[in-house]
């Protein structure tokens, strides 16, 4: 069944910590994303990458970074630099970045709160 | 600047009542327009793509149309399962990768 995994479901973050997100998928996807939800807010993009290797910033990436070093795989580590970071996470891929190839596909999203 | 605004915030619907909500989009050169549902703490799940004005797609009970401004998703005879948030986003021409997302519709179908 191909699809887009993300795990833990939950996390906690104590003051001070990094984080890892972690977002696998077996779609064959090229490109890769990272969003934050909020209530009341649109999703919020905080990396995107096309390619392995590649990744760009999107509109809130301070506080986060990201690797993309396999095809399958586009971890999210929230830093302590991060102020704010309780939100629902949400990884997504699509075939490409190209017209008509760009749809995204979700994942199950992961919420992450702070102790 | 790129915008979507999604209407009404929240719709309540007697099962069998049927509605269309709205997403009216500002973007510099529309290149898709998508529409996704959400269930409270699950990721958003894909319906539709559109891509010109003019175009229509189906899936079951959900319709979705598109002009130069704005996007439908017309809900016939609803039923309990069909209440979720709906999420509607678009991409432009802009040379970014990203979609811009509105606030989304809050839908609950009531039996």
């Amino acid at each position: 069944d191909g699809g887009i995994t993300q795990s833990p479901k939950y996390l906690f973050r104590k003051e001070g910590q990094n984080v890892t997100l972690s977002c696998e998928q077996n779609l064959n996807h090229d490109a890769m994303y990272w969003y934050r939800q909020d209530p009341g807010q649109g999703l919020r993009l905080i990396y995107y990458s096309q390619i392995v290797n590649d990744f760009q910033k999107g509109d809130i990436a301070e506080g986060y970074s990201v690797s993309r070093e396999k095809k399958e795989s586009f971890p999210l580590t929230v830093t302590s630099a991060q102020k704010n970071p309780t939100a629902f996470y949400l990884c997504a891929s699509s075939k490409g970045s190209r017209e008509y190839q760009e749809t995204q596909y979700f994942g199950p999203g992961t919420r992450l709160l702070v102790l | 600047e790129d915008q979507v605004t999604q209407s009404p915030e929240a719709l309540r619907l007697q099962e069998g009542e049927s509605s269309s909500l709205n997403c009216s989009y500002t973007v510099s050169g529309l290149r898709g327009l998508f529409w996704y549902r959400q269930d409270p703490g699950k990721g958003p799940e894909f319906l539709f793509t559109l891509y010109s004005a003019g175009e229509e797609k189906e899936k079951e009970r959900l319709k979705a149309t598109l002009t130069k401004k704005e996007s439908f998703l017309h809900i016939t005879a609803p039923k309990p399962e069909d209440s979720a948030t709906y999420l509607c986003a678009v991409r432009g021409f802009s040379g970014t990768y990203k979609y811009i997302f509105g606030t989304g519709t809050r839908l609950k179908v009531l039996a």
